[in-house]
C-alpha cells in the first residue's frame, strides 16, 4: 500500500509561513494526496487535496513536485488556532475506499 | 446543520458486554467509514462502506461488525469487547469519495470507549 512519511512535528512562529512536508515515493499514477488536519480533541478536517497541479484554498495551498513524490502543505500565516496534527494521506487506486492516515506532523506555533 | 453525529460520545463498559456505537449522517453521502486512534499509531480504519449494503474491511477489522442498511447509519457493533479495543473512535462520511476518490470526509468528534 501507498505510504506517506512526514516529520513527527514542527514549530512555528505566529504570522510566518509554515511548509508542511510529505514524502510519498510509492504513489500511484491515480492517487490523490489529500491533507486533514486534527484540532486537539476534535475529530479530524479536511484541508486540501490535489492530484497533480499545485491548489490553493482559503484555508492553505498544497504544492505538488512534479515526479509527485512528495508534496508540501503551506499555511501562509500561521496563527495559533493552526497548532493541530496534520496528515498527508493518499487514496489508494482502484476506487476503492481504503484510506491510510499515518502519524503526522503535530505542528507548535508559538506567539 | 451538515453534521456526523455519533452516539455515545463516552462509554466505559465491561469484556464481553455487546456494544454498538452509533454513527448518523444528514448529508445524503453514500460514503461512510469507521477509524480507531490510538496514543502512537494515529488514525486506523477499520470498516469502510461505499454504499448502502455495500461494505468492506479497512485495516483493523478484526472485533468489529458494521452494517449498512440505510444510506445515513453506520454502526460499529463490538460483539464481545475486549480491553484492546479500549480507543477513541470516528466516523466519517463523503458524498464524492464513493466515486471519485476526492472530495471532503466529514468526521465525527469521536467516541471515547473504554473496556475493563
Amino acid at each position: 500500500d501507498a505510504k506517506t512519511t512526514q516529520p513527527n512535528s514542527m514549530e512555528s512562529n505566529e504570522e510566518e509561513p509554515v511548509h508542511l512536508p510529505c514524502n510519498h515515493s510509492t504513489i500511484s499514477g491515480t492517487d490523490y494526496i489529500h491533507w486533514y488536519r486534527q484540532l486537539p480533541s476534535q475529530g479530524p478536517e479536511y484541508v486540501i487535496h490535489g492530484l497533480t497541479s499545485n491548489v490553493n484554498n482559503r484555508m492553505a495551498s498544497l504544492a505538488i513536485a512534479e515526479d509527485r513524490k512528495s508534496s508540501t502543505l503551506i499555511l501562509h500565516r500561521a496563527t495559533l488556532r493552526d497548532a493541530a496534527v496534520y496528515y498527508c494521506i493518499l487514496t489508494l487506486s482502484g476506487n476503492t475506499g481504503k484510506l491510510i492516515f499515518g502519524q503526522g506532523t503535530t505542528l507548535q506555533v508559538k506567539p | 446543520e451538515a453534521q456526523v453525529t455519533q452516539n455515545p460520545r463516552y462509554l466505559i463498559t465491561v469484556t464481553g458486554k455487546k456494544l454498538t456505537v452509533t454513527c448518523s449522517q444528514n448529508m445524503n453521502h453514500e460514503y461512510m467509514s469507521w477509524y480507531r486512534q490510538d496514543p502512537g499509531l494515529g488514525l486506523r480504519q477499520i470498516y469502510y462502506s461505499m454504499n448502502v449494503e455495500v461494505t468492506d474491511k479497512g485495516d483493523v477489522p478484526e472485533g468489529y461488525k458494521v452494517s449498512r442498511k440505510e444510506k445515513r447509519n453506520f454502526p460499529l457493533i463490538l460483539e464481545s469487547p475486549s480491553p484492546n479495543q479500549t480507543s477513541l473512535y470516528f466516523c466519517a462520511s463523503s458524498y464524492r469519495w464513493a466515486q471519485t476518490n476526492t472530495g471532503e470526509l466529514f468526521f465525527g468528534e469521536g467516541s471515547r470507549l473504554t473496556v475493563l
